[in-house]
């Protein structure tokens, strides 16, 4: 099956403790991107990535890292979580970064930082 | 500053009865819209995309418009199932609208 897959999908930690929040297609996308969604502010995007190892800023990239080793995965890290980032996190992959190619996304992780 | 605004942020429906969602965006130099789903706990599901101020799109009971400032998402005698936010986005996908929350109840 088609699919954008997570992990976790629901985490609570402290303040400071660095993370990684994991993201995986198995579609063969070039496109993957994050995403956070929080309430009133819609999805707002994180990092993305054109292909392997190209990865740029998306609207809100303070305090995240993202890397992009292989086509499949684009996990994303938080070194040093901070309470404003606690919110639901969405990753998502497209088969072109270029035109107008819809969007495919994870189920999504929800993230508490204490 | 880049603005995609939703509205209603809320709509209650009877079943059967049609409405509209209105999706407006001031990205400037970009053509084109994309329409998500939302349902409660899940990643958005692509529905459309509209590539130029005219175009429209249908699928099942939704309609989707494109004018070269907002787009419509029309819906005509929902049921149920239809519940769930719906979310709109322009082009290079770095904001989503807040989207509006649409409940048919029977």
């Amino acid at each position: 099956e088609a699919q954008v897959t997570q992990n976790p999908r629901y985490l609570i930690t402290v303040t400071g403790k660095k993370l990684t929040v994991t993201c995986s297609q198995n579609m063969n996308h070039e496109y993957m991107s994050w995403y956070r969604q929080d309430p009133g502010l819609g999805l707002r995007q994180i990092y993305y990535s054109m292909n392997v190892e190209v990865t740029d800023k998306g609207d809100v990239p303070e305090g995240y890292k993202v890397s992009r080793k292989e086509k499949r995965n684009f996990p994303l890290i938080l070194e040093s979580p901070s309470p404003n980032q606690t919110s639901l996190y969405f990753c998502a992959s497209s088969p072109k970064s270029q035109g107008m190619n819809e969007q495919f996304f994870g189920p999504g992780t929800r993230l508490t930082v204490l | 500053e880049d603005q995609v605004t939703q509205s209603p942020e809320a709509l209650r429906l009877q079943e059967g009865e049609s409405s509209s969602l209105n999706c407006s965006y001031t990205v400037s130099g970009l053509r084109g819209l994309f329409w998500y789903r939302q349902d409660p706990g899940k990643g958005p599901e692509f529905l459309f995309t509209l590539y130029s101020a005219g175009e429209e799109k249908e699928k099942e009971r939704l309609k989707a418009t494109l004018t070269k400032k907002e787009s419509f998402l029309h819906i005509t005698a929902p049921k149920p199932e239809d519940s769930a936010t719906y979310l709109c986005a322009p082009p290079l996908w770095l904001i989503f609208g807040a989207g509006t929350r649409l409940a048919v109840h029977p």
